[in-house]
């Protein structure tokens, strides 16, 4: 079975403008989340999308969204960009919320 | 809030050298509590799911026991290949909150 696949897998961006990445969840899974990765913060939980609704959100500002489409594969869009958002972008995909299965994440850096 | 807390930050261990890496918790109703290995410039990798105290789980050379306050990693007889850090994450709605990892080397 494949895996979860993201793209792209890295991004060098400007402050200010704005970024949208792509995840294709594990077929079958109707549960995708999207995390940000840093070495100051860790893990952090942005939002999860079940059957093209968002279940959960985590404590980022509105500058960061998503929406998750009809076959399950979901986009992640960051408007205004700023130095802190360079991060690892990690999207997991889960048939049930519970076990979750991660892509390889895109690397964003912002300049 | 959920609070989760992982030590030590770093290990490192001869091969062979059995070790367990520690997973304190506070939680309002836990829904589960996981355990992923992630290596360097990859994502997490799930390894386990432990929803009530005194459940325990078993790979290869990994085992995860957990209690009402914490959750153990065993790693017996660890090979240089078990090098990674591990994340352990805790659930009491859908929202998982992670712990800051164990960086774990093994030198052969």
């Amino acid at each position: 079975k494949a895996g979860v696949t993201q793209t792209p897998r890295y991004l060098i961006k400007t402050r200010g403008q704005q970024v949208t990445l792509s995840c294709s969840p594990i077929s079958g899974h109707r549960s995708v989340s999207w995390y940000q990765q840093t070495p100051g913060q860790g893990l952090q939980f942005l939002f999860e999308y079940f059957s093209e609704t968002q279940r959960n959100k985590g404590n980022f500002p509105g500058r960061f969204s998503g929406r998750q489409f009809s076959n399950s594969r979901s986009e992640m869009n960051v408007s205004t960009l700023e130095l802190g958002d360079s991060a690892l972008y990690l999207c997991a995909s889960s048939f049930n919320s519970d076990e979750q299965y991660f892509g390889p994440g895109t690397r964003l850096t912002v300049t | 809030e959920d609070q989760v807390t992982q030590s030590p930050e770093a290990l490192r261990l001869q091969e062979g050298e059995s070790s367990s890496l520690n997973c304190s918790y506070t939680v309002s109703g836990l829904r589960g509590l996981f355990w992923y290995r992630q290596d360097p410039g990859k994502g997490p990798e799930f390894l386990f799911t432990l929803y009530s105290a005194g459940e325990e789980k078993e790979k290869e050379r990994l085992k995860a026991t957990l209690t009402k306050k914490e959750s153990f990693l065993h790693i017996t007889a660890p090979k240089p290949e078990d090098s990674a850090t591990y994340l352990c994450a805790v659930s009491s709605s859908y929202i998982p909150t992670f712990g800051r990892g164990t960086s774990l080397i093994v030198h052969p």
